[in-house]
């Protein structure tokens, strides 16, 4: 089966860089996903990495190294409105299956 | 407007009254999931189909039978609802499995009492 592990929660304040870490154990690995949710919303998809190497959309990138089994999320410039929940996932594909396995999350909290 | 569609959005329901939670998409997604998330849990995966007649069992499918007729249609049905499937649920399409985006419905916020 899949695994990962995230920090449960990270606080920072407005303006600042904070980088959420995610490491993972799984067999068929395909991608790295990120994704954030507002208290109660719908997931929003963020990013996605199959390749090592870091990825940038806009404020947000995201890293990849699967030799080390581990990628992160990076936010820069940080805004009140980036307090949410983020979630990184995993792709496997194995066997004929394909699922898409979700960390348990982590809740940032930007303060003033 | 690209959209998943789940209903109800809430639900409060008696212990073994069978229920089904419907979800739509308009985007001709060819892969569609349940996910359940529960404090603490993050989100787990119940069910997904990677087209039409062809679902697999996710990470906590044991109380839960879907179906896949049409390509937009993905229905979590729950025949004898119990107290601990009381949850958030969420339904999600994306292109294919692979590295496309998920597009995640609303939510249903599920009560079994």
């Amino acid at each position: 089966g899949q695994s990962l592990e995230q920090p449960s929660e990270v606080t920072a304040v407005e303006g600042a860089i904070v980088q959420i870490n995610c490491t993972y154990q799984t067999s068929g690995f395909y991608g790295l996903s990120w994704y954030q949710q507002h208290d109660g919303g719908a997931p929003t998809f963020l990013s996605y990495n199959a390749l090592d190497g870091l990825e940038e959309t806009g404020r947000f990138s995201s890293f990849l190294s699967r030799s080390d089994s581990y990628g992160y999320l990076l936010l820069q410039e940080l805004q009140m409105k980036d307090s949410a929940s983020y979630f990184c996932a995993v792709r496997a594909i194995t066997g004929g299956g394909n699922k898409l396995t979700f960390g348990t999350g982590t809740q940032l909290k930007v303060e003033l | 407007e690209a959209q998943v569609t789940q209903n109800p959005r809430y639900l409060i329901t008696v212990t073994g009254k069978k229920l089904t939670v419907t979800c739509s998409q308009n985007m001709n997604h060819e892969y569609m999931s349940w996910y359940r998330q529960d404090p603490g849990l993050g989100l787990r995966q119940i069910y997904y189909s990677m087209n039409v007649e062809v679902t697999d069992k996710g990470d906590v499918p044991e109380g839960y039978k879907v179906s896949r007729k049409e390509k937009r249609n993905f229905p979590l049905i729950l025949e004898s609802p119990s107290p601990n499937q009381t949850s958030l649920y969420f339904c999600a399409s994306s292109l294919t499995g692979g590295d496309t985006e998920a597009f995640f419905g609303q939510g249903t916020r599920l009560t079994v009492v």
